[in-house]
């Protein structure tokens, strides 16, 4: 079974500040893909970004960017120039090719980007 | 641009009592997913429908859980007799292809009594 872990609950930076969240996954398979999701207070998740694990190259959008070590089972997010909008709680996810297209998520970090 | 919408946003129920919980996903996606979420605790998959039927199911989706997609905009999760592990977030999801992005609605507190 395939697992997520987040080992940050909570985690606050300065605005424009950098900041990246960690995520480990457990999985024995090849074909899959990680997905970044973020929930800001009393609204629903979007998503943030998303990484093919075939694609060597770390997928980026705009100020978001993963680090994707697929031989070491990680997938961290990095969030440059942090905004106050950034404030959320973030949910890396896993999605095994083929598997009905079910997320495992992780447990969540909470990001407070302070004024 | 479109959204996912789920009502009743909280809904407070009698330990025993049915429920129903609606979702209305985006109008052109052909995958459907409910997750929940217990306060305190991982977001956990339940089902995932397609093409009229369940594509597949956790352990937790048991004989109590049911889903339907009863007039081609409507995707409910009904509840048959709710207990207070019921208690929890409820998130519907859709999503054009089945590894695209799933887009999520704002979710249903469920609080059994």
């Amino acid at each position: 079974a395939q697992t997520v872990t987040q080992s940050q609950p909570e985690m606050s930076v300065q605005e424009a500040e950098t900041v990246t969240l960690s995520c480990t996954y457990d999985t024995s398979e090849n074909n899959y893909y990680l997905f970044w999701y973020k929930q800001p207070p009393s609204r629903q998740m979007i998503l943030v970004i998303r990484q093919e694990a075939y694609k060597q190259q770390n997928a980026t959008e705009n100020r978001f960017s993963v680090n994707f070590q697929k031989a070491a089972k990680s997938f961290s997010l990095k969030i440059s120039d942090s905004q106050l909008g950034d404030t959320a709680m973030y949910f890396c996810a896993f999605m095994k090719h083929g598997s009905n297209y079910q997320l495992i998520w992780g447990a969540g970090t909470k990001l407070i980007i302070k004024p | 641009e479109p959204e996912v919408t789920q009502t009743p946003s909280h809904q407070v129920t009698q330990m025993g009592q049915e429920v129903i919980l609606r979702c209305v996903p985006i109008s052109n996606h052909l995958y459907f997913y409910w997750y929940r979420q217990i306060l305190g605790q991982k977001v956990e998959f339940l089902v995932s429908f397609y093409n009229n039927e369940i594509s597949e199911k956790s352990e937790i989706f048991d004989d109590q859980f049911s889903v339907e997609r009863p007039d081609g905009s409507n995707f409910t999760l009904k509840i048959r007799s709710t207990k207070l592990e019921d208690s929890a977030m409820y998130f519907c999801a859709s999503s054009d292809r089945g590894v695209d992005e799933q887009f999520f609605g704002p979710g249903t507190r469920l609080t059994v009594l």
